[in-house]
């Protein structure tokens, strides 16, 4: 399995840009997530997933939108990229099966918004 | 707001136990205690999870005071390796999501 994957590593984006965040798992997990983190910061929920077309907002959802059209795939969506969004970006996933397993997250996007 | 307290950072001497900390004194009965941690700029990684009792795996310990207010994460010989920032997070079965706060960073000290 590979796991839990993200693209792209690095991203720089210009004010008002926007941009899709790609995440992707390949162990059937139901529930999906998506976490932002500042500098010396913990890690911030933005939105999450319990299944295909479904999803819900975190801590942090404005400026970003996401969508659940398959298990596998969770994409976030800067609609206009702002200075406040620079951030590294990691998505997770977790069975739901009695919602006490582990959750795996990605690597992690690294976005800069100048 | 996250339901935990912990230090914001302890050192431990490399091949000694790592004691880490978390107060968790609103905890409703059905809340788990879990712990992840994160290695310099990487996703974190899941450690372990408990009810009430005492859980152990191959990384770690996980004590729970009896009345659940407070528990401790016990690494029993650190190594440098397990310099990362520790999250104890309480969170409910089903679909409630991870909430973190702001960890303790731990360094592990040669």
């Amino acid at each position: 399995n590979a796991g839990v994957t993200q693209t792209p590593k690095f991203q720089v984006l210009k004010t008002g840009q926007s941009m899709t965040l790609q995440c992707a798992q390949d162990m059937n997990h139901e529930y999906m997530s998506w976490y932002r983190q500042d500098p010396g910061m913990g890690l911030r929920l933005i939105h999450y997933s319990v299944g295909a077309g479904i999803t819900d907002q975190g801590e942090v959802p404005n400026g970003y939108n996401v969508s659940r059209s398959t298990t596998e795939d969770f994409p976030l969506r800067l609609l206009s990229a702002a200075p406040s969004q620079t951030s590294v970006y990691f998505c997770a996933s977790r069975s739901s099966g009695t919602g006490l397993d582990e959750q795996y997250f990605g690597p992690g996007t690294r976005l800069t918004v100048t | 707001d996250a339901k935990t307290t912990q230090p914001p950072s302890m050192d431990c001497a490399e091949g000694r136990a790592a004691n880490l900390p978390c107060n968790h004194s609103t905890i409703s009965g059905n809340e788990y205690v879990y712990w992840y941690r994160q290695i310099h700029s990487q996703g974190p990684q899941y450690i372990i999870h408990g009810l009430k009792n005492n859980e152990t795996n191959e990384m770690a310990s996980l004590i729970i005071t009896e009345d659940r207010k407070s528990s401790t994460l016990i690494l029993p010989h650190a190594t440098l390796r397990d310099t990362a920032v520790y999250y104890c997070i309480v969170r409910n079965s089903g679909n409630t999501p991870l909430v973190f706060g702001k960890g303790t960073r731990l360094s592990v000290i040669a």
